[in-house]
């Protein structure tokens, strides 16, 4: 596509719900980022995945999260048991190989807000 | 892992003033140091990069320096503008191993005219 498709772009789900976050990339891009950004908080690394690579996991804040990228394309994001501070706005991120030289292209978002 | 500290949280100044916002890094092997503007409600976007082969980069009115053996960078916006205003990013990561990139928390930028 054009751009870094996010979606949904909001999400409200009660505290303790699993909920699916959606990036579908640049077509073409081989790496693929997510961010979490909490207010005040900045841009928090969660996963980033490498063409066929094992993904590196070390920014998952806890087994609640887990992320897949199927066919080398689109990545899902799964939050388990939801909790009030996973309220955030999800970034996915994707770039042209492993290198980054070219700087990140961000989907708009999506905004999860857990009540 | 890499951490990056940004410096001030939030900034003010008038039309026209330059602006300083400031980065360290931990990592010495980092060696790709963009900056993102973030518009409220928008997406972050790239606006300047520096790779540690270099000292110094300018793009119009923003310029960025990079001090390697202090670990710092920093970013300069002269004769700043109202549509400057914004929150900005700073982000450093090693270029060659296609690391995620980390961030800081950013700096708010409001510029009044």
């Amino acid at each position: 596509g054009a751009g870094v498709s996010q979606s949904p772009s909001n999400k409200v789900t009660e505290k303790g719900k699993d909920v699916e976050l959606r990036c579908d990339p640049i077509s073409g891009h081989t790496a693929l980022y997510w961010y979490r950004q909490s207010l005040g908080q900045g841009l928090e690394f969660l996963i980033y995945f490498q063409g066929n690579s094992a993904p590196d996991k070390s920014g998952l804040p806890s087994d609640r999260f887990s992320a897949e990228r199927t066919g080398g394309s689109v990545s899902t994001l799964t939050i388990q048991r939801t909790q009030q501070e996973d309220s955030a706005v999800y970034l996915c991120a994707s770039t042209r190989g492993g290198g980054i030289g070219y700087g990140y292209t961000f989907g708009s978002g999506t905004r999860l807000t857990v009540v | 892992g890499e951490n990056v500290e940004q410096h001030p949280s939030t900034l003010s100044v008038q039309e026209g003033d330059s602006a300083v916002i400031k980065c360290t890094y931990s990592d010495s092997a980092s060696n790709y140091f963009p900056w993102y503007k973030q518009e409220l409600g928008k997406r972050p976007q790239l606006i300047i990069d520096i790779r540690s082969n270099v000292g110094e980069k300018k793009d119009q009115r923003i310029a960025v320096t990079l001090n390697k053996t202090a670990k710092h960078f920093s970013l300069h916006i002269t004769e700043t503008q109202p549509e400057d205003s914004a929150v900005y990013f700073c982000a450093a990561s090693i270029y060659q191993a296609g690391t995620a990139l980390i961030f800081g928390k950013g700096t708010t930028l409001s510029v009044s005219s």
